[in-house]
C-alpha cells in the first residue's frame, strides 16, 4: 500500500460546480497535510494547509482532515477553467525527519466551460 | 513572501558532463529539498539538508550528490549525466518551527543528450 494515495483521475467538472479532490494516507501518526496544485510545466505551488481534524476554508478551497479515516479531501467550489492543474497531496508522515513530505501521485482535474 | 530560486530554467547537457543544478532560497530556511518529477512517476527525493554541510539521502539518490556551504543555497550535482536523468529537477525549502510547508522553485528541464 502506498502511504499516500489519491484518486487516480482525471476528474472533469463544469465550470461552476465543485471539485471534489481525495486522499488517504497510510501512517496514523501524520501530522501535517498539504494540497499543492501544479499547472502544465511549471512547480508546484502551495494552496492549502491543514494539521487539525476538521475544515478549513480559504475562499474558493476547503480542505479536510478526518484522521480517524485518515483521508484528507480539497474541495473547489465555483470551480474555473483556471483551476484546470493537476494537484497533490503532500502528507508529512509520522516520525519522519526535518520536515520530509510524502507526496501524492497527483490528480489531474479539467474544468471545461 | 518566500523566494526560491534555480540557477537554469532549461538546461542540455551530454553524457558523461558533470552538471551542477543551484537552488537559492531567501527566508533563511533551515530545510532544503531536491527532487526530480517524472511522468507516471510523481515527485522523487533525491536528497535533502536540514543544515549547513548537514544532508541525508532520498529515495533515490543513486547518480547524484549535493552540496550545501550557506544556509540559503543547496547544489545538486549529477557527477556523470546519463540519458536517464533527463527530468525536471524540483528544489524546495522549508521551515522547521512552522507546519512543514514547503515552497518549490520554478523547476529546471534538464535534458541528457
Amino acid at each position: 500500500q502506498k502511504e499516500v494515495e489519491q484518486n487516480s483521475g482525471p476528474l472533469s467538472v463544469p465550470e461552476g460546480a465543485i471539485a471534489s479532490l481525495n486522499c488517504t494516507y497510510s501512517d496514523r501518526g501524520s501530522q501535517s497535510f498539504f494540497w499543492y496544485r501544479q499547472y502544465s510545466g511549471k512547480s508546484p505551488e502551495l494552496i492549502m494547509f491543514i494539521y487539525s481534524n476538521g475544515d478549513k476554508e480559504d475562499g474558493r478551497f476547503t480542505a479536510q482532515l478526518n484522521k480517524a479515516s485518515q483521508y484528507v479531501s480539497l474541495l473547489i467550489r465555483d470551480s474555473q477553467p483556471s483551476d484546470s492543474a493537476t494537484y497533490l497531496c503532500a502528507v508529512k508522515i509520522g516520525g519522519t525527519s526535518y520536515g520530509k513530505l510524502t507526496f501524492g501521485q497527483g490528480t489531474i482535474l479539467t474544468v471545461h466551460p | 513572501d518566500v523566494k526560491v530560486t534555480q540557477s537554469s530554467r532549461y538546461l542540455v547537457k551530454r553524457t558523461g558532463e558533470k552538471v551542477f543544478l543551484e537552488c537559492v532560497q531567501d527566508m533563511d530556511h533551515e530545510n532544503m529539498f531536491w527532487y526530480r518529477q517524472d511522468p507516471g512517476l510523481g515527485l522523487r527525493l533525491i536528497y535533502f539538508s536540514y543544515d549547513v554541510k548537514m544532508k541525508e539521502k532520498g529515495d533515490i539518490p543513486e547518480g547524484y550528490s549535493v552540496s550545501r556551504e550557506k544556509k540559503e543555497r543547496f547544489s545538486l550535482i549529477l557527477e556523470s549525466a546519463s540519458t536517464n536523468q533527463t527530468s525536471m529537477y524540483l528544489c524546495a525549502s522549508s521551515l522547521v518551527p512552522k507546519g512543514n510547508e514547503q515552497y518549490f522553485g520554478p523547476g529546471t528541464r534538464l535534458t541528457v543528450t
